[in-house]
Formats: structure tokens, C-alpha cells, sequence
């Protein structure tokens, strides 16, 4: 069965700390994997595709990596306004265009 | 442009009620989909449409059903409302051209069933 899994539940960051947060996933298959940002009470927000393991993708402070196993969400100095729920997902090449979401990482970070 | 747009953004019902969220979006995409989320459960797919004309079961399609209008709409509907319904309800959109392409998702509609 398809799992994707995301760790940690909840993190809190002091500002300019960086961290990594992680998203395992056990998929046959894997044509792609998605980060999203999720602020409360808002839609998610897309950040990056990945396609194949090694590949790596940045935006600001943000930078997603991808294996064969899991794919990680490095944030270098976080500001406050990077606080926010990451979401991942999944998407696998039998399953057309539909994507597998984890649970999401909360992430809060003080000034 | 508005990207993908819902409407109610909240709702109450009575259990047994029924109700139906719209969605539109104005990107021209061509596959259209419905989510719910729940805490500690992430985002499950209800419905989706991978082409005008075309629906599919997702995850969690029980309890509703789906149309999908044209290019532009897909509108969920809840035919007897239940608490167990009582949920954020997502719908997205993508091109979807046979390659990987992201998802964009709509502000959602948080919906309480007493």
C-alpha cells in the first residue's frame, strides 16, 4: 500500500535556526513528488516538483531534496513568516494525475 | 486571473440537509479534483474529473457525489448531510499533460454538520 509519511508532527524554530523537515514514502512507481506550504485557514500553496532522486529544487530560504526513499524540506535562517503547515505528496505513474498527501509538518517560527 | 475560486466559504447544516459546493477555476485545466481535510488525517481525494465529462471515485467517495458542469466547474454535492461530514473541503485543479504538474487549490469551504 502507498504511505507517505511526515516527521516531524511539529516544529518549533527560533528564528534564524535552520532545520530539515522529512517526508518518507513507500510508492512503486514515483512519477513525481510535491511540496505544498499551508497557512491556516488557506488553500496549499505549490513549492516544488521533484521528478528523480539527486535532483534538488530552492526558492528563498527554502530547499527540497529528493532519494529513492524520502525527500526533505531544508530551511536555511527562517524568518517568522515561514511559519506555516508543509504539506507532501506523491504521485504515482499508474495513478494518472491524482496525488497521495502525508499528514503535513507544522512548523512555527519565533522572532 | 482568480485561480481556482469556491463558493460558500462556510456552511452550516443539519444533519440530513443537503447542500452543493462549487468550484471554478480559470486556467483552462483540464483535470479538476475534490478534497477533504481533517485533522491528523491529511488531505484524501473525494472525486475527481480528469477531462470534461469524465468522474472518478477518489479515496473517500462516499456519502457524495459529483458534476462536472464543463471545462471550468466541478461542484460536490452532499445528498444527506452527516457529522461525520463535518470536514474543510478542498477542490484543485491541474493541466495534467501526461507529465508531472502541480496541483492548485482553491481557499476551501469549511463545513460544520450538526
Amino acid at each position: 500500500e502507498d504511505q507517505v509519511t511526515q516527521s516531524p508532527e511539529a516544529l518549533r524554530l527560533q528564528e534564524g535556526e535552520s532545520s530539515s523537515l522529512n517526508c518518507s514514502y513507500t510508492v512503486s512507481g514515483l512519477r513525481g513528488l510535491f511540496w505544498y506550504r499551508q497557512d491556516p485557514g488557506k488553500g496549499p500553496e505549490f513549492l516544488f516538483t521533484l521528478y528523480s532522486a539527486g535532483e534538488e529544487k530552492e526558492k528563498e530560504r527554502l530547499k527540497a531534496t529528493l532519494t529513492k526513499k524520502e525527500s526533505f524540506l531544508h530551511i536555511t535562517a527562517p524568518k517568522p513568516e515561514d511559519s506555516a503547515t508543509y504539506l507532501c505528496a506523491v504521485q504515482k505513474k499508474s495513478s494518472g494525475d491524482k496525488l497521495t498527501f502525508g499528514t503535513g509538518t507544522r512548523l512555527a517560527v519565533r522572532p | 486571473n482568480a485561480g481556482v475560486t469556491q463558493t460558500p466559504k462556510f456552511q452550516v447544516l443539519k444533519t440530513g440537509q443537503s447542500m452543493t459546493l462549487q468550484c471554478a477555476q480559470d486556467m483552462n485545466h483540464n483535470s479538476m479534483y475534490w478534497y477533504r481535510q481533517d485533522p491528523g488525517m491529511g488531505l484524501r481525494l473525494i472525486y475527481y474529473s480528469a477531462s470534461e465529462g469524465t468522474t472518478d471515485k477518489g479515496e473517500v467517495p462516499n456519502g457524495y457525489n459529483v458534476s462536472r458542469l464543463n471545462k471550468r466547474e466541478f461542484s460536490l454535492r452532499l445528498e444527506s448531510a452527516a457529522p461525520s461530514q463535518t470536514s474543510v473541503y478542498f477542490c484543485a485543479s491541474s493541466l495534467w499533460a501526461g507529465v508531472p504538474y502541480e496541483q492548485y487549490f482553491g481557499p476551501g469551504t469549511r463545513l460544520t454538520v450538526t
